[in-house]
């Protein structure tokens, strides 16, 4: 069966400190991976996705970048965070081959003071 | 502009009170339909997909379905572990395989 890691689960970092943020998915090949962004009392915004190693669409511009160096690691980056990156950060993945539906990682609660 | 839009913001029932969750759409070429159920501090958890108008999906208390416009969650009988928020998604046309979700439905089942 398939599972979703994430790590940290927590962090806190101060404002103008670098981040990355690691999700990695096993039981699987070639899936789609997404990051989001929770925002307290609000939805989820889609801040990148990936249909494979190297390929990185970025759907709002921002702080953050990602890169997937493996085919079942997506990575989310910073290179100077600032106090509107805070945030429930969740990595998803879905079959390409399968459905349609994406599971959700257990996602890093992201604090920037 | 593909938007998702969820009513009520929150809702709160007494145990054994059946009731509905609202999902309105306006996703352009929709590719399905999907609800999730997320618990505070945890990722969404995966309940439904629903693909055509007059599809019905049941899952224990939930019943999820479909019109050309919006889906509604039905839940018979809520258990106070019902309790959670309630999300769902318009899968978008194109490439990527991209969700758009509503901001959710805090519901909170009393005992």
């Amino acid at each position: 069966s398939q599972t979703i890691h994430q790590w940290p689960a927590t962090l806190v970092q101060p404002v103008g400190s670098p981040l990355s943020l690691e999700c990695t998915v096993e039981g699987t090949s070639n899936p789609n991976l997404y990051w989001y962004r929770q925002a307290a009392g609000r939805g989820l915004q889609l801040l990148f996705y990936s249909v494979g190693i190297g390929q990185i669409s970025s759907e709002v511009p921002q702080n953050l970048s990602a890169s997937r160096p493996q085919d079942r690691q997506f990575i989310l980056s910073s290179k100077k965070l600032l106090l509107s990156d805070s945030g429930f950060y969740l990595c998803a993945w879905t079959d390409q081959a399968g459905g349609y539906e994406q599971f959700f990682g257990p996602g890093t609660r992201l604090t920037v003071l | 502009e593909d938007q998702v839009t969820q009513s009520p913001e929150a809702l709160r029932l007494q145990e054994g009170e059946s009731s509905s969750l609202n999902c309105s759409y306006t996703v352009s070429g929709l590719r399905g339909l999907f609800w999730y159920r997320q618990d505070p501090g945890k990722g969404p958890e995966f309940l439904f997909t629903l693909y055509s108008a007059g599809e019905e999906k049941e899952k224990e208390r939930l019943k999820a379905t479909l019109t050309k416009k919006e889906s509604f969650l039905h839940i018979t009988a809520p258990k106070p572990e019902d309790s959670a928020t309630y999300l769902c998604a318009g899968r978008e046309k194109g490439g990527g395989n991209k969700l758009t979700f509503g901001t959710g439905t805090q519901l909170k089942v009393e005992l």
